[in-house]
């Protein structure tokens, strides 16, 4: 079984403070997303990468940055919190070569509060 | 650009019901139509994957079919029981690219 996992399930942070969420897929996806969630916005998509090194901008990259040193790890970066930055996020893998026939494998996600 | 609409937004019914899900979306190049569902706090779990050349899955109680001429999906969901209570969300895969574009999802309630 494909597996996800996302460094903490709630985090609080103050205001203007660097935030380092974690994330690590065990099946050796190329493939890694980093999405928020909101009530009424729906999933979004913040960044993605396509190798290591590699990264590309999604719908709302503003405040954010990423890093991808290993194949299995992709770390979202909030380089100064605001409250505006509450949200639940969510870390996604998938294959290059799954062609049509799979889907993302999703983290259980981190509840971040900044007060 | 595409966009994904889920109606209704919201939707309770009693146990047993059997009932359908819609989804839409504006661009028909796409590679797959995903379901997903999500229990409050957690993340998602795939429940339904149909590829574009496909008209429908079927997963146990679970149906999904798909029309790339109208852009609608349907997830049906026969004799509900109250476990299936959560949130329902499509995506649509975008042709040439692992990306996918999320509805807002259905919350789904069934009351025993």
């Amino acid at each position: 079984d494909v597996k996800v996992t996302q460094s903490s399930r709630y985090l609080v942070k103050r205001t203007g403070e660097k935030v380092f969420l974690e994330c690590v897929q065990d099946m050796d996806h190329e493939n890694m997303f980093w999405y928020r969630q909101d009530p009424g916005l729906g999933l979004r998509l913040i960044y993605f990468s396509y190798d290591v090194k590699m990264k590309e901008k999604g719908d709302i990259p503003e405040g954010y940055s990423v890093s991808r040193e290993k194949k299995e790890r992709f770390s979202l970066i909030l380089e100064s919190a605001s409250t505006n930055q509450t949200s639940m996020y969510l870390c996604a893998s998938i294959s290059s070569s799954s062609g049509i026939s799979d889907t993302q494998y999703f983290g259980p996600g981190t509840r971040l509060t900044v007060l | 650009k595409q966009e994904v609409t889920q109606i209704p937004a919201a939707l309770s019914v009693p146990e047993g019901e059997n009932l359908v899900l819609n989804c839409s979306f504006t661009d028909s190049a796409i590679y797959n139509l995903q379901w997903f569902r999500q229990d409050p706090g957690k993340g998602l779990t795939s429940l339904l994957l149909i590829q574009s050349s496909q008209r429908e899955q079927t997963s146990g109680r679970l149906n999904a079919s798909l029309d790339k001429s109208s852009g609608r999906s349907t997830l049906y969901i026969a004799a509900s029981q109250p476990g299936d209570s959560a949130t329902y969300l499509c995506a649509a895969s975008q042709g040439g690219s692992e990306k996918l574009v999320f509805g807002k999802g259905t919350k789904l309630t069934v009351n025993p």
